[in-house]
């Protein structure tokens, strides 16, 4: 069962402008949130985290949105930059238990 | 400064050798660790993690194993490869005990003939 699901495989956005990633998960007792950035041959790099106990966490360009009603967390960057381009994962876990569980991962382009 | 290494980068094995990937941390005490593999297309498995000496949590009851022989040191094992077993595999390490980020080796891309 896929707890952690990204439902776009791909996403194409011109530079400048606001590039927005999804993720849903099922399990109400995950309670941290990340989003990782990964190249090809590479391992992923960390970008941004949120707490259930917060909406709204802020880095730069980057801003994570978690609503836990809709069990749904995006990714914002503004402004979108063509080294933006990349497979960005979410990742959560429930406090306590170690386990971090992964999104299927979407494919940005940023066209310059 | 915390490092991590990850090693071979790439590695070809016949189908029914053995494996062994060896991963390391520097600039910490008592980390949490993980292994991942990312098939093809697909996203990042959790394969097995580790909250201390000698003990591993496993998460895919395949043909591979885990150990951890050393605080820092994290290897992961089979004693014979299916073309199956074929991906990018990938070591992290948390600090213990919180809620922080995972982070990530460099991987190592397995190709199982």
């Amino acid at each position: 069962d896929q707890q952690v699901k990204q439902n776009s495989p791909s996403l194409s956005v011109q530079e400048g402008r606001i590039s927005i990633l999804n993720c849903d998960y099922t399990n109400s007792m995950f309670d941290y949130f990340l989003w990782y950035k990964k190249y090809p041959a590479e391992g992923p790099t960390f970008l941004i985290s949120i707490s259930s106990i917060k909406d709204k966490n802020e880095d730069g360009r980057f801003t994570v949105f978690l609503n836990k009603s809709a069990k749904h967390l995006s990714l914002h960057i503004v402004p979108s930059q063509p080294g933006d381009s990349a497979v960005y994962f979410c990742a959560t876990t429930t406090s306590g238990t170690y386990k971090y569980i992964f999104g299927t991962g979407t494919r940005l382009k940023v066209l310059a | 400064s915390q490092t991590i290494h990850q090693w071979p980068a790439t590695l070809v094995q016949p189908v029914g050798s053995p494996l062994s990937l060896e991963c390391t941390v520097e600039g910490t005490s008592n980390p949490n660790l993980y292994w991942y593999r990312q098939a093809a297309g697909r996203g990042l498995q959790l394969l097995f993690y580790s909250i201390g000496i000698g003990q591993i949590s496993s998460e895919v009851p395949q043909n591979l194993s885990a150990s951890r022989p050393q605080d820092r040191q994290f290897i992961l094992s089979s004693k014979k490869l299916l073309l199956s077993d074929s991906g990018f595999y990938l070591c992290a390490w948390k600090k213990g005990a919180t809620n922080s980020p995972l982070h990530f080796g460099n991987g190592t891309r397995l190709t199982v003939t």
